[in-house]
């Protein structure tokens, strides 16, 4: 089993509508969980951390499942400039490590 | 404000050829890392330095492939020799320290192509 995995998609939604998207990961012992952001032939950046209790900022909440094993991203009344892909991201061991990053989910906001 | 700086932002050369690229991360940035992305593979770690010592390079690919930090702003990454399978996007992240929280900061990348 991968250490993350996601559905690469794409995901095509109309503007407006809510879009969520799961990732699972595989070592339980985890420490750390993130939402990256990348753009086309751009570098990723951070969209945002996930936090056990569940997290929100603006439109984005992203959730945790600790159980399940996986994080999910919610997106509430889409933008097209939310067209993207997605990276979920695991700090599998804690401290200054590098991150396990998932392919990523492409996400495209139609008009 | 500056973000992680990388050099080359593209090269092209051809294979068996040494290739190295730069990095220089976030002022007060105690990490730094590397990673390579490509369609298949997704984004991969390489390596990454604390405080300028290699913490863990199990993500080298292999001996051909070595990295450096003899500063706290500068990093380069080298390839001797430069195989067509080394193409791909390499990039350079920095953050602040030991703190899993910390954001990783990302550099625009140096796109690697051997032909």
């Amino acid at each position: 089993r991968k250490e993350v995995e996601q559905d690469p998609g794409p995901f095509n939604v109309p503007e407006g509508a809510t879009v969520a998207f799961n990732c699972t990961y595989s070592n339980s012992a985890s420490q750390s969980f993130f939402w990256y952001r990348q753009d086309c032939r751009k570098e990723p950046k951070l969209l945002m951390s996930v936090y056990s209790s569940g997290n929100e900022d603006g439109r984005f909440t992203a959730q945790l499942n600790r159980a399940s094993q996986y994080i999910s991203l919610l997106i509430r009344d889409s933008k097209l400039s939310d067209s993207a892909t997605y990276l979920c991201v695991v700090n599998p061991r804690g401290g200054a490590d590098g991150l396990t990053f998932g392919k990523g989910t492409h996400l495209i906001i139609q008009p | 404000d500056a973000g992680v700086i990388q050099s080359p932002r593209h090269e092209v050369t051809e294979m068996g050829q040494e290739v190295t690229l730069r990095c220089k991360p976030i002022s007060g940035h105690n990490s730094l890392f590397w990673y390579r992305q490509t369609m298949m593979r997704g984004l991969e770690l390489l390596i990454y330095f604390n405080n300028n010592v290699p913490i863990d390079d199990s993500g080298m690919p292999e001996d051909r492939f070595s990295a450096k930090m003899p500063n706290a702003s500068f990093s380069t990454l080298k390839i001797q020799p430069s195989e067509p399978r080394d193409s791909a996007v390499y990039f350079c992240a920095s953050s602040l320290g030991p703190d899993t929280n910390q954001p990783q900061h990302f550099g625009d990348g140096t796109r690697l192509s051997i032909l």
